[in-house]
């Protein structure tokens, strides 16, 4: 059965204080590892995709980069405005269709 | 392009009422699906579809029926709400079935009383 873990749970940061999340995960052959952010009463917002260890992504403050069992977000000098909820996803080569398998997230608070 | 669209945003039934939750999307997407969001729980794949008239259960389909006569659309139906199903409901799409991005709509919230 695959499985995501996300941690922490929560995490608070001032302005400028960078820190790292980390998403665990147990899959039967990896097809992709997803990112996203979500902001209160929205959608899932796409951030990244992984498909294979050592690769690494960025976005602005943001950068992803993956192992053979979990992936970091890694969020340089934050903003306020890079507050939310940071959900990790793997979809598994076994699946039919593309099924995602999300982990519970991490709430990010930045305060200024 | 609008993305994909959700209505309605929010919704209240009581126990027993049957409803739809449409979606919609307008990038020609091949592949839809439906999740709900539970605390604690994550988001969890209800129903899928890889093109119209081809449709396939998730991870939790039970209570819920999907039909896609539409490359644009795909409904989500309850047809005898329980307490249960009380959820934030998002609907998903992608260009093709594989490592493709997935990308979500606005959500419904729906409260089963």
């Amino acid at each position: 059965e695959d499985q995501v873990t996300q941690s922490p749970e929560a995490l608070r940061l001032q302005e400028g204080e960078s820190s790292s999340l980390n998403c665990s995960y147990t899959v039967s052959g990896l097809r992709g590892l997803f990112w996203y952010r979500q902001d209160p009463g929205k959608g899932p917002e796409f951030l990244f995709t992984l498909y294979s260890a050592g690769e690494e992504k960025e976005k602005e403050r943001l950068k992803a980069t993956l192992t053979k069992k979990e992936s970091f977000l890694h969020i340089t000098a934050p903003k306020p405005e890079d507050s939310a909820t940071y959900l990790c996803a793997v979809q598994a080569m076994q699946n039919a269709g593309n099924m995602l398998t999300f982990g519970g997230g991490t709430r990010l608070m930045v305060k200024p | 392009n609008a993305g994909v669209t959700q209505t309605p945003k929010f919704q209240v039934l009581k126990t027993g009422q049957s409803m739809t939750l449409q979606c919609a999307q307008d990038m020609n997407h091949e592949y839809m699906s439906w999740y709900r969001q539970d605390p604690g729980m994550g988001l969890r794949l209800i129903h899928y579809s890889v093109g119209a008239g081809i449709t396939d259960q998730g991870e939790v389909p039970n209570g819920y029926n999907v039909s896609r006569s539409t490359t644009e659309d795909f409904p989500l139906r309850l047809l005898s709400a329980a307490p249960s199903q009380t959820s934030v409901y998002f609907c998903a799409s992608s260009p093709r079935t594989g490592a493709e991005t997935q990308y979500f709509g606005p959500g419904t919230r729906l409260l089963v009383l």
